[in-house]
């Protein structure tokens, strides 16, 4: 069974820093290219950035370019998103989803989400 | 980047109707649009990919069509586990935009 489980969320004060990890299981995640996507509370969702398979291409959203870094292991099953200078606005659940490594692939599989909570 | 516009924002329904999403892309993305449901405190979970293909094990009422930049999503025969928000995501380029999101209610 594919299972995507994220972790390290929390409450965090302005300017702070977390790391996210992402731990998947049920498949081989080097065949997969990986995204994290947030939701604010009450919100729509929003996509934050992108890896490959290889980590040779990675995105991310203007809102957080500079601040946030997407990673993997792909040996120990790991996707990270390092987060740093947190903002109030960044208060959100934090989803990570995997991408078929075909063109155009939508996010088959979600993990369950990590709430991250950016307040003094 | 693409913007992603779905009409309308809430739509009120009852069981047994028929309802249609629309999803509107600010360019061209070919085929490349897909459909997503999020109940309140889960993750939200693929239904239809690439315009009209149904993800394994989504009950048929779920059609898709359209292509270009206009998007339909329809659901025929609402049943109780269908009032949800829906979202549409366009997998054509960087970044992978979502729409606002659709919230269906009873």
């Amino acid at each position: 069974e594919v299972q995507l489980v994220e972790s390290g969320g929390g409450l965090v004060p302005p300017g702070g820093s977390l790391r996210l990890s992402c731990a998947a299981s049920g498949f081989t995640l080097t065949g997969f290219e990986m995204n994290w996507v947030r939701q604010p509370p009450g919100k729509g969702l929003e996509w934050l950035s992108y890896i490959s398979s290889s980590s040779t291409t990675i995105y991310y959203a203007d809102s957080v370019k500079g601040r946030f870094t997407i990673s993997r292991d792909n040996a120990k099953n790991l996707v990270y998103l390092q987060m740093n200078s947190l903002r109030a606005e960044d208060t959100a659940i934090y989803y990570c989803a995997r991408e078929g490594v075909r063109g155009g692939d939508p996010f088959d599989y979600w993990g369950q989400g990590t709430l991250v909570t950016v307040s003094s | 980047d693409i913007q992603m516009t779905q009409s309308p924002s809430s739509l009120s329904a009852s069981v047994g109707d028929r309802v249609t999403i629309t999803c509107r892309a600010s360019q061209s993305i070919s085929i490349y649009l897909n459909w997503y449901h999020q109940k309140p405190g889960k993750a939200p979970k693929l239904l239809i990919y690439a315009t009209s293909s149904l993800q394994s094990g989504v009950p048929s009422r779920f059609s898709a069509s359209g292509s270009g930049t206009d998007f339909t999503l329809s659901i025929s025969s609402l049943q109780p586990e269908d009032f949800a928000t829906y979202y549409c995501q366009q997998s054509y380029g960087a970044p992978r935009t979502f729409g606002q999101g659709t919230k269906l209610e009873i």
